[in-house]
């Protein structure tokens, strides 16, 4: 079975702080994603990556940045985080691009700014 | 712009009711369609469409396309307590890294 782990499930954190969310998955998967999750909004893609050191902005990266180091590992920054940044966090993963590849989702990490 | 929505929003029924829920979608080039339950955590993947008309079932679950009209249904029949959940509809756009997601129907089942 594909997992994909993060690291944290609850986070809180001030405004200003720099937070950083870790991803992990084990199944050799080549592309990796981060969301957040809003009520109302869905999930929003924030970045994704589709190699070691290749990352690509999704609709809404303002205010993170990412790295992908190893492929099995992909991290999300908030280099000084706000509280709009308050949100659900999903790390996901897929073997490949394409549209036949459903992706793996990790359990989640709930920030809260205050 | 692409985007994905689903209706309702927002579903409260009783065990051993049939509910359908909705996504439609507008996506350039499209290809598949997902749909995922997501309960206290992450999203499960449940089916992917391709083809209009086939119907894909899993159990009590099963969900149909139809690309003329650009939409999708996801039936659950005899549901149960544990079909509670956040259901997903997602679309993945040209080139496929980038997936389009539904703000989600949220259905609960009462016992």
């Amino acid at each position: 079975d594909v997992k994909v782990t993060q690291s944290s499930r609850y986070l809180v954190k001030r405004t200003g702080e720099k937070v950083f969310l870790e991803c992990v998955q084990d199944m050799d998967h080549e592309n990796m994603f981060w969301y957040r999750q809003d009520p109302g909004l869905g999930l929003r893609l924030i970045y994704f990556s589709y190699d070691v050191k290749m990352k690509e902005k999704g609709d809404i990266p303002e205010g993170y940045s990412v790295s992908r180091e190893k492929k099995e590992r992909f991290s999300l920054i908030l280099e000084s985080a706000s509280t709009n940044q308050t949100s659900m966090y999903l790390c996901a993963s897929t073997l490949r691009g394409g549209h036949m590849n459903e992706q793996f989702f990790g359990p989640g990490t709930r920030l809260t700014v205050l | 712009e692409d985007k994905v929505v689903q209706s309702p929003l927002s579903l409260v029924v009783h065990e051993g009711d049939t509910v359908t829920l909705n996504c439609s979608y507008e996506v350039t080039n499209f290809r598949s369609l997902l749909w995922y339950k997501q309960e206290k955590k992450a999203p499960t993947f449940l089916f992917m469409l391709t083809s209009s008309g086939i119907e894909k079932k899993s159990g009590r679950l099963s969900s149909i396309l139809d690309k003329k009209e650009l939409f999708s249904i996801l039936n659950i029949t005899a549901t149960q307590t544990g079909d509670s959940a956040v259901y997903l509809c997602a679309v993945p756009n040209t080139g496929g890294f980038k997936t389009i997601f539904g703000a989600g129907t949220r259905l609960f089942v009462k016992a």
